[in-house]
């Protein structure tokens, strides 16, 4: 267990829709990325935040977006969903704002849109 | 630009028998570079990392990985295989702007 938890595990919905995929890192990390794996991109990075501020950002669609709030959960919402946005998507963590490589994974949210 | 390459999108070996996943790498500087593991239904977990220290590099679960400049190879290895190895391995590269750059990942599937 990597002490990173996502909400929700599984999520099916339309086409057009809005969704919001939530993320609490390890007790004690400041920084949150988030990650999408899909069997033809592979694993890409998104986004990351610290202490509640944009930190990186990487191949996020203007339809998506992402906040960290003060008691450093992150959510990640993603809109006006497309057949593509069908993916994993990870959460991870870690103690320092410089991303040294060292993440600790949440088990992912599986989004399926049909 | 960083980049990984890893060369077999799928490996297959017997319970017992040693492990071979190979991963080369694209860098004009001296990389950190990273191996992770990811089981069936389970986020990604750290397996080892090389960071411009020693060019053999001892993992958990008895992996370990050797940095080669000359060959630009990063290949991760294990000598003898047990069936809780069965899963997805992903070489990855640090880059410049702090960000981490993952192979397509190599599946590894273990024979009884």
């Amino acid at each position: 267990d990597s002490g990173v938890t996502q909400t929700p595990k599984h999520l099916i919905t339309a086409t057009g829709q809005r969704v919001t995929l939530r993320c609490s890192p390890r007790s004690g990390d400041l920084s949150v990325y988030w990650y999408q794996q899909s069997l033809d991109q592979g694993l890409q990075f998104l986004i990351q935040y610290y202490n509640g501020e944009e930190r990186a950002k990487g191949n996020i669609l203007e339809r998506f977006s992402a906040q960290q709030f003060p008691d450093l959960h992150s959510e990640l919402n993603l809109s006006s969903l497309e057949l593509g946005d069908s993916a994993l998507y990870f959460c991870a963590s870690s103690v320092e704002s410089l991303n040294t490589g060292e993440l600790f994974f949440g088990e992912g949210s599986r989004l399926t849109v049909l | 630009a960083q980049s990984v390459t890893q060369l077999d999108s799928h490996v297959s070996v017997s319970e017992g028998t040693p492990v071979l996943l190979r991963c080369n790498y694209s860098s004009s500087y001296s990389p950190s570079l990273f191996w992770y593991v990811q089981h069936p239904n389970k986020g990604l977990q750290l397996l080892l990392k090389y960071t411009s220290a020693a060019t053999l590099v001892k993992g958990i679960n008895g992996f370990e990985a050797e940095f080669k400049k000359s060959e630009t190879s990063f290949h991760l290895t294990k000598p003898s295989a047990h069936m809780s190895d069965a899963a997805e391995y992903f070489c990855v590269v640090y880059n410049q702007g702090g960000k981490l750059i993952f192979g397509q990942g190599t599946e590894l599937s273990v024979k009884p």
